[in-house]
């Protein structure tokens, strides 16, 4: 299975900052033939269910504010929240979809300061 | 908008076997893969495993053994079940939509739709 982690596990940021989320996965997950890296990140608000934000690493899902980012290739990637707003406070999880199963990162708490 | 609804007893005991059902609604279920994905209690998510409409399965080897998926699509639902469940069963089951296929790689593809969840307690 591709082992993924995320740093830091949780982190707070003043509203209005910058907050930056890293996952790293234990082989590459760039797909040569096609130049994609088979990655997503998602959003999970208290109570609710996960959110997808990208895909492809950098692909933001239709929806999701600019505010939101991905980048990265191969087995370092980051999620950026450009400006910390109050409705960001939530769990991010990233996501392998090379190979099967399917694996996680073990989720970065966003909060506020 | 597809909608995904997860149904199914919320209280299962130890040995038994765990059921439950997704609904699709505002969508259609043919030329998706449908996926289960769990979460124990304040911990990260396990992808469980995928259905293709057609009936094609893949699952997670640490959970193979004891899991099956299933689809009706004439009702536009899939089912999950787990046999001798544990108290390490125990999570909130979810179900999504995975709706990228490429023909050249196959299906790898993230999870764009996730119904609501529910809570499945394993305890006598």
């Amino acid at each position: 299975d591709i082992v993924m982690t995320q740093s830091p596990d949780s982190l707070a940021v003043f509203l209005g900052e910058r907050a930056t989320i890293n996952c790293r996965s234990s082989q590459s997950v760039l797909y040569t033939s096609n130049n994609k890296n088979y990655l997503a990140w998602y959003q999970q608000k208290p109570g609710q269910s996960p959110k997808m934000l990208i895909y492809w690493a950098s692909t933001r899902e239709s929806g999701v504010p600019d505010r939101f980012s991905g980048s990265g290739s191969g087995t370092d990637f980051t999620l950026t929240i450009s400006s910390l707003q109050a409705e960001d406070v939530a769990v991010y999880y990233c996501q392998q979809y090379y190979s099967l199963p399917r694996t996680f990162g073990q989720g970065t708490k966003v909060e506020i300061k | 908008q597809v909608q995904l609804q997860e149904s199914g007893p919320g209280l299962v005991k130890p040995s038994e076997t765990l059921s439950l059902t997704c609904t699709v609604s505002g969508g259609s279920i043919s030329g998706y893969y449908w996926a289960w994905i769990r979460q124990p209690p304040g911990k990260g998510l396990e992808w469980i495993g995928y259905i293709y409409y057609s009936g094609s399965t893949n699952y997670n080897p640490s959970l193979k053994s004891r899991v099956t998926i299933s689809v009706d699509t004439s009702k536009k639902q899939f089912s999950l079940k787990v046999n001798s469940v544990t108290a390490a069963d125990t999570a909130v089951y979810y179900c999504a939509r995975e709706p990228y296929y490429d023909i050249l790689t196959g299906p790898k593809s993230w999870a764009d739709s996730w119904g609501q969840g529910t809570l499945v307690t394993v305890s006598s």
